[in-house]
């Protein structure tokens, strides 16, 4: 497509639910990355992949947190088991190749846990 | 240890003001990309400028500039004439060229330009 797309935009659940979002990067890009946003601070990076490979995933808070992009295109990311603290805005970006380019971001989704 | 610090949390100007936003980073690398990203209130990340740490040169697109100066690891960006529209939380941010494939943030500067 002609930019990165997310979905949902904005997710409310419940403290113990399982959550997944979607990241649909942009079409020829071959590396994707997830962040996580809280709010008033900067994106912190969590994962990316290298088409289906999945290099680098030191930033995941924790193994409720899981990733994956089967095809090489569209990617998931899976919350199990949801608490407040991971309330935050959920960043995906693509860029062309690993550690080359820009990373350009989708437009968020911001998850709430109550 | 990489880390990119926006000492400004907030600034207020008057429309049509100049102003300018401070970064500064820390990395043990030689060769690093910096970037600019802006955050409006619609809540986007939309993507500004990207440099690399052999280029010194400062660049200059329309009313926005940046001034990189490695001695001082510093990557400055003044909006001269600013506008309402410009009212946004801007990122600094750093990625090593060679190493990791993650970019480091700041933790932004949110800008409100007053009418």
């Amino acid at each position: 497509g002609a930019g990165v797309s997310q979905s949902p935009r904005y997710k409310v659940t419940k403290r113990g639910q399982d959550v997944t979002l979607r990241c649909d990067p942009i079409s020829s890009h071959a590396t994707l990355y997830w962040y996580q946003q809280a709010l008033g601070q900067g994106p912190e990076f969590l994962t990316y992949f290298n088409y289906e490979a999945q290099p680098d995933k030191s930033g995941l808070p924790s193994d409720r947190f899981s990733a994956e992009r089967p095809e090489g295109s569209i990617s998931t990311l899976t919350i199990q088991r949801t608490e407040q603290r991971d309330s935050a805005m959920y960043r995906c970006a693509s860029s062309p190749a690993p550690r080359k380019g820009t990373q350009y971001f989708g437009p968020g989704t911001r998850l709430l846990v109550l | 240890a990489q880390k990119v610090t926006q000492a400004q949390t907030e600034i207020s100007v008057v429309e049509k003001e100049d102003v300018t936003l401070d970064c500064v980073y820390e990395t043990r690398d030689t060769t690093y990309y910096l970037f600019w990203y802006k955050q409006p209130p619609s809540g986007e990340l939309v993507f500004l400028i990207r440099r690399n740490s052999f280029d010194e040169q400062n660049e200059i697109s329309g009313r926005y500039s940046w001034n990189f100066q490695k001695s001082t690891s510093s990557f400055n960006f003044t909006i001269t004439a600013s506008q309402v529209v410009d009212s946004a939380v801007y990122f600094c941010a750093l990625r090593d060229m060679n190493r990791d494939d993650k970019i480091i943030f700041g933790k932004g500067t949110r800008l409100h330009i007053l009418p």
